[in-house]
């Protein structure tokens, strides 16, 4: 597809598991950032890589949250050792590259539910 | 810290109507505003910016105002149609950071 896409699109999962989210950026785009949005709340920024480096990952919570973007394309963020707090929607979106005006696309977002 | 305040959850408003959504921010650093438009099981798109040596910005049926000294911009959308009701982000970045600060949204809903 042309946009960014997610998956999964929904995730349950128990307290103290690893979840795995994906995140496939529009074609040609190389700056590729992680959003996490609570309930009530607007998106909160968490990564942003430029090519395959994380160039930014100061709005990581804490050391559970991991992300890779190992061939400049495809990204997973990952999550360590589930905890209740952690569900949220998880909104990746991309841009053709370092953006400054701040337009981003982003992908539908994967929900995440912990148990 | 929320740097971006949407105060209004929530307006409601008559079809053909003007919205006016209201957006504060307290960093004085912010120099780029966006405002994203979000569907129910979609991500937010984007709608509208203004950057601050401008005071106004206008789109078709959707204008921008900022008002710098007042930490304030607004959203107006003329006419209300009926494709208008989703949750509306206000959104700032400085310094040509990468790095949205969004405020809770407003959703709107247009009445027949």
């Amino acid at each position: 597809g042309a946009g960014v896409s997610q998956t999964p699109s929904n995730k349950v999962t128990e307290k103290g598991k690893y979840v795995e989210l994906r995140c496939d950026p529009i074609s040609g785009h190389t700056a590729l950032y992680w959003y996490r949005q609570s309930l009530g709340q607007g998106p909160e920024f968490l990564i942003y890589f430029q090519g395959t480096g994380a160039a930014d990952d100061s709005g990581l919570p804490n050391d559970r949250f991991f992300a890779v973007r190992p061939e400049g394309s495809v990204s997973t963020l990952k999550i360590q050792r589930t905890e209740r707090g952690d569900s949220a929607v998880y909104l990746c979106a991309s841009s053709p590259n370092r953006v400054s005006s701040g337009e981003l696309f982003f992908g539908e977002g994967s929900r995440l539910t912990v148990l | 810290d929320q740097q971006v305040k949407q105060n209004s959850p929530s307006l409601s408003v008559q079809e053909g109507r003007i919205s006016i959504l209201n957006c504060d921010y307290t960093n004085s650093m912010f120099d780029y505003f966006l405002w994203y438009k979000k569907y129910p099981a979609e991500g937010p798109t984007f709608l509208i910016s203004i950057s601050s040596i401008k005071d106004k910005n206008e789109d078709g049926r959707f204008t921008v105002f900022l008002n710098k000294s007042a930490k304030h911009l607004s959203l107006h959308i003329v006419p209300s149609q009926p494709g208008d009701p989703a949750v509306y982000f206000c959104a700032a970045s400085a310094g040509g950071d990468y790095k949205l600060s969004f405020g809770a949204g407003t959703t709107v809903t247009v009445r027949a």
